[in-house]
């Protein structure tokens, strides 16, 4: 079974474009995440969510938005697509330890998105 | 802020040759530090990880990691390297930063080894 899942594996669309990329996990995690990993596999988180907070990346341009209808998913979605939109996007959960902190990220296989 | 480092980019070492990778960070805190590993087209997934108790951290596929609190750091090693080792490597801190749990990523090393 699929730890984490994402959907599309690839996405190909035009400047200007609003898309979605769907995360689900099968854990039972009480955080999820959305990574971005660009050509250098630079990788910088994005958001951070539980049922709690949402935390954001303030370096992340406000056209990103993560929707979670439930415990278990985290999507992404991104207004009016630029051409530095273009990279590989990880999502990822962990379960949040005793302390607050975070444990182990568990990631899924990622969706590399291209805009033309 | 909390910064990771790490400062070997590429890599390159013949089969059997011993590996360390760097990883120092910049955060004066607790921290939970990782190591994670990126195959070629595929997911990062988890090597080891380091929260309290013995600073020499063992984990999968023959790799350790010792952390030195007074250096900050949290160096990777293998003794003998596979070509299967080919991948990149991430190393991760986790910690409070403003209230709020927070994880920063290394820029990676890439790792090639030549059979």
């Amino acid at each position: 079974d699929t730890a984490v899942s994402q959907t599309p594996k690839y996405l190909v669309t035009q400047m200007g474009n609003d898309k979605s990329i769907k995360c689900e996990q099968n854990l039972g995690h009480d955080t999820m995440y959305w990574y971005k990993q660009d050509s250098k596999k630079f990788l910088k988180i994005m958001f951070s969510y539980n049922n709690k907070e949402l935390i954001i990346n303030e370096t992340v341009p406000n056209r990103f938005s993560p929707k979670s209808p439930d415990k278990a998913h985290l999507n992404l979605h991104i207004n009016s697509l630029e051409l530095g939109d273009s990279a590989v996007y990880f999502c990822a959960s962990s379960q949040e330890r005793l302390a607050g902190s975070w444990d182990t990220q568990y990631f899924g296989p990622g969706t590399r998105l291209t805009v033309l | 802020a909390q910064s990771v480092s790490q400062h070997n980019h590429h890599v390159i070492l013949s089969e059997a040759a011993s590996l360390e990778l760097g990883c120092n960070y910049s955060y004066g805190g607790t921290v939970n530090l990782f190591w994670y590993v990126q195959y070629p087209g595929q997911h990062l997934q988890l090597l080891l990880k380091y929260f309290s108790g013995d600073p020499l951290v063992k984990g999968i596929k023959g790799f350790e990691a010792e952390f030195i609190k007074s250096k900050f750091s949290f160096n990777l090693r293998k003794p003998s390297v596979q070509w299967s080792d080919t991948a990149e490597y991430f190393c991760a801190v986790n910690a409070a930063s403003g209230g709020y749990q927070k994880v920063t990523f290394g820029t990676g090393t890439k790792l090639q080894v030549i059979p």
